[in-house]
């Protein structure tokens, strides 16, 4: 079993609907959980993070994270073209911050 | 733009050959990260440094990859011996060591090395 795992897609989403992703985790001393943006060719971008049980959300953006369950989601709301990427969900353990566990990420395709 | 640099973007090498890539962190960073990825998977760490130390190395890391970082400021991965399996894209990340804040790793633009 993998650390991190997520469904690979594609996932298709019309422009303007929500786009749900989600991501569960093996290790439950787990702490902290990030969510990455990539696009084709270039390097992972950081768009949320979260540590509490809960929502956090950020513009269009909403993490969740239920640590009970160990699972964390995005979501993307009013998607955009532009939001077609892979999305790579990743996973800090306590006392080694900074070393994270990704998945191998989510392909979003957007279409108009 | 005061992001993590990375030099070159792009290496293409012959098997066999040895490459070294830079990493510049965030001035005020004292710690740094090194991740590789390959097509369709996640990053995957390979080592950090707190200032000029190296704290941790993956086991991904064999014997033919060192990384210095030898004054705390800019480090440096080299590979030697290529091999076609060590195409990938190399990711440098900087933060602050945890206590002062934990703030999320933001990665730099990678350098994509590709051995023939």
């Amino acid at each position: 079993q993998k650390e991190v795992e997520q469904n690979s897609g594609p996932l298709s989403v019309p422009e303007g609907a929500i786009a749900s992703l989600n991501c569960t985790y093996s290790d439950r001393g787990s702490q902290s959980f990030f969510w990455y943006r990539q696009y084709s060719g270039k390097s992972p971008e950081l768009i949320m993070f979260i540590y509490s049980n809960g929502d956090k959300e950020d513009g269009r953006f909403t993490a969740q994270l239920n640590k009970a369950s160990q699972y964390v989601s995005l979501l993307i709301r009013d998607s955009q073209p532009s939001d077609s990427a892979t999305y790579l969900c990743a996973v800090n353990k306590p006392d080694s911050w900074g070393k994270l566990q990704f998945g191998a990420g989510t392909q979003v395709v957007v279409t108009p | 733009d005061t992001g993590v640099s990375q030099d070159p973007r792009h290496k293409i090498t012959k098997r066999g050959q040895n490459v070294t890539f830079r990493c510049d962190p965030i001035s005020e960073h004292n710690r740094l990260y090194w991740y590789r990825q390959t097509l369709g998977q996640g990053p995957e760490f390979l080592t950090y440094f707190q200032n000029e130390a190296q704290l941790e190395k993956s086991r991904l890391l064999s014997d033919r990859f060192s990384a210095e970082r030898p004054k705390g400021s800019f480090s440096t991965l080299e590979i030697q011996r290529t091999e076609q399996g060590d195409s990938a894209m190399y990711l440098c990340a900087s933060t602050v060591e945890p206590g002062i804040g934990n703030s999320p790793l933001h990665f730099g633009n990678g350098t994509r090395l590709t051995v023939t």
